[in-house]
């Protein structure tokens, strides 16, 4: 019984590089969000997926950053050309349903370090 | 926009008191739900409680509970016979809507240190 599963935990990418991160969400789960964490802060909104969907993309920036979740396999985060300021925790969470009541399960995060 | 405040950076509490973290929020919806997430150093977001706006009677989950006051826009966390395993940051969390309005929104965290 799996939980939220992100991998890498820990990714080390030079300026310019592409970063891929990847969560499959909990079985059963068609529903994926995804969140930033930047040092001493709250996690922020990134953007919300449905299967083969994008509902919600007003917390990620317009250029760079793309995120899908197709039918089969896991979601994913892409960021291109990273920059020091990508450097941060990226957090996914999936859930059942999208009531407000349904309980998010976070996976351990991705630790994105631009060097 | 929904805010989340949670003004105390940091608490601490001796092993086996109590403990209240505060959280405030700003909203114009009428239902929404409130959660308080625990971070440990593993970094994995734990759901601790939750409490949904329209329900009176304050949420408990066996040594933690909360007080959860409507019209003046405020949830705090109280943590009974604290332990060792209590000591992580703890987010307060805001989620009203359905659909594209699900997402929540966090407060900046508290870390809470807990004393031997």
């Amino acid at each position: 019984n799996a939980g939220v599963m992100q991998n890498p935990r820990h990714l080390v990418r030079r300026r310019g590089q592409e970063a891929r991160l990847r969560c499959s969400p909990v079985k059963g789960h068609s529903h994926v969000y995804w969140y930033r964490q930047l040092p001493e802060e709250g996690l922020k909104f990134m953007v919300y997926l449905q299967k083969e969907n994008i509902i919600d993309e007003s917390g990620m920036p317009k250029e760079r950053f793309s995120a899908e979740f197709p039918k089969e396999g896991p979601s994913i985060l892409r960021i291109q050309q990273v920059v020091r300021g990508d450097s941060a925790a990226y957090f996914c969470a999936s859930s059942p349903g999208r009531e407000m009541g349904t309980e998010a399960f976070f996976g351990q995060g991705t630790r994105l370090t631009v060097v | 926009a929904q805010t989340v405040t949670q003004s105390q950076p940091e608490m601490s509490v001796q092993e086996a008191e109590t403990v209240t973290l505060s959280c405030t929020y700003d909203t114009s919806e009428s239902d929404y739900y409130l959660f308080w997430y625990k971070q440990p150093p593993s970094r994995q977001m734990i759901l601790v409680i939750r409490q949904e706006a329209y329900k009176q009677q304050n949420a408990t989950e066996n040594r933690f509970s909360v007080n959860f006051q409507k019209a003046a826009k405020s949830f705090s966390l109280k943590i009974s016979d604290s332990q060792l395993g209590d000591a992580a940051m703890y987010f307060c969390a805001y989620r009203s809507g359905s659909g594209a309005n699900s997402k929540l929104t966090f407060g900046k965290g508290i870390t809470l240190s807990v004393r031997p």
